[in-house]
Formats: structure tokens, sequence, C-alpha cells
């Protein structure tokens, strides 16, 4: 069964701060993996989707890694700003049309 | 392109009544899937469907939950009774078919169940 941790649980940084969030999960056999933020009392916005082929994706200010042999991921968010306040999730969706296994997510304060 | 529609966007009950929550998924996306996200957790599978057939519903307390999504397209998600337990977000997703590449999922806003 797959479980989806992730670290730190929290995190409060100055802006202008280059951080990064970390994603484990315990099974490899994985066909893709994808990283949310959700602002309070909202749904979920897609930011990065790396199918398991890939290595990094980037959009933006945003990095993704993907080590699939280490059950890996990180989001690495350059130049914080305050408005990156949220919750940030991961999510891995297994290799036979099985869903998406979520983390508890990492909660992101941006002091201006 | 429009995006999941979820309804309610809140909801307060009282237990053991009656619920349901509706989800239109992005026209084409062939799969829909339920969440439940109870505050400071992520969210959890209730179930998962592929067209109008269920893929995966290991995860949802079928003595009170139900789901159904008729013709392959819009789905409701029933609860009955309620139990206070249930109190949570509920999120609807959609994704294309497993075998296309790009399966990302994408969310609705989610309903908010509160059970007094």
């Amino acid at each position: 069964k797959q479980e989806v941790t992730q670290i730190p649980a929290a995190l409060s940084v100055p802006e202008g701060e280059n951080l990064v969030l970390n994603c484990s999960f315990t099974d490899s056999a994985i066909y893709n993996l994808q990283w949310f933020r959700q602002d309070p009392g909202k749904g979920l916005t897609s930011l990065l989707l790396i199918q398991s082929s890939q290595r990094e994706q980037t959009s933006g200010r945003l990095n993704a890694s993907l080590d699939k042999s280490s059950g890996r991921s990180t989001l690495y968010i350059a130049a914080s700003q305050p408005g990156d306040s949220a919750t940030y999730l991961c999510a891995v969706r297994g290799n036979y049309g099985q869903n998406f296994v979520f983390g508890p997510g990492t909660r992101l304060s941006v002091l201006p | 392109e429009a995006g999941v529609a979820q309804s309610p966007r809140y909801k307060i009950i009282e237990k053991r009544q009656s619920v349901a929550f509706w989800c239109n998924p992005i026209s084409g996306h062939a799969t829909l899937y339920w969440y439940q996200q109870i505050l400071g957790q992520g969210p959890k599978l209730l179930i998962q469907f592929q067209n109008n057939g269920v893929v995966d519903d290991s995860q949802l307390p079928k003595d009170r939950f139900s789901a159904e999504r008729l013709k392959g397209v819009d789905s409701t998600l029933k609860i009955q009774p309620a139990k206070l337990e249930d109190s949570a977000v509920y999120l609807c997703a959609s994704s294309l078919d497993f075998g296309v590449r790009n399966t990302e999922a994408f969310f609705g806003q989610g309903t908010r169940l509160t059970v007094v």
C-alpha cells in the first residue's frame, strides 16, 4: 500500500528566500507525481505534473524533481513571495490505473 | 476550458440526516474521483470511476456512503445517515483516461460539510 509523507509539516520564511519542500513515497512503482497548492477553504490547484520517466519539471519560480528509485520528490520555490503562502500537497499515482495518494501537506507562510 | 464544478459549496446538517453532493467533471474526462479531506490532513480517496464503472471503492464506507456516475459524466455522492465524523471537505476531481499520457488531475472547489 502506497504511503506518502511530507516534510516539514509547516514552514515560515521571510519574503525572498528560496525554499525546498520534500515529499517521500514508499512504493516506487508510480505512474506520475503531481504537486498541488491549496489555499484556505479552497480546492486544489495543480502546480506541476512529473511523469515517472522524467527527472524534473519547471514552471516559473517552481521546480519539481523526481527520484523514483529513492521514492522522493522535491518542490523548489525561488524568491518566495507572500502570495505563495498556502498548503502544498504532493500526490502519487500508481502504475495500474490507480488513484492519487496524497501526503498530508506542508503549510507554508511567507512573511513580508 | 471550464473546470470541475461542484455543488453545493457549503452544507450544514444534523447527525443522522442525509446529504448529497454533485460533481460535473471537465468535458471529455473519463476518470472521476471523490476525495474526503478532513481538516489538517491530505485528501483520502472515497471512490474512483472510469466512465460509469467503479475502479476503486475500497475506502468508501458503504454502510452510509453511496456514489453513482450515470452516463459516465456527472456524479453524485450521498451520505445517509451522516455522523459527526463525516464533517470534512468533499473534493471531486477528474482526469483523462489512464491510457492517455497526460493524466493530470483537476479538482473542483469542494463542498464543506458540517455535521452538528
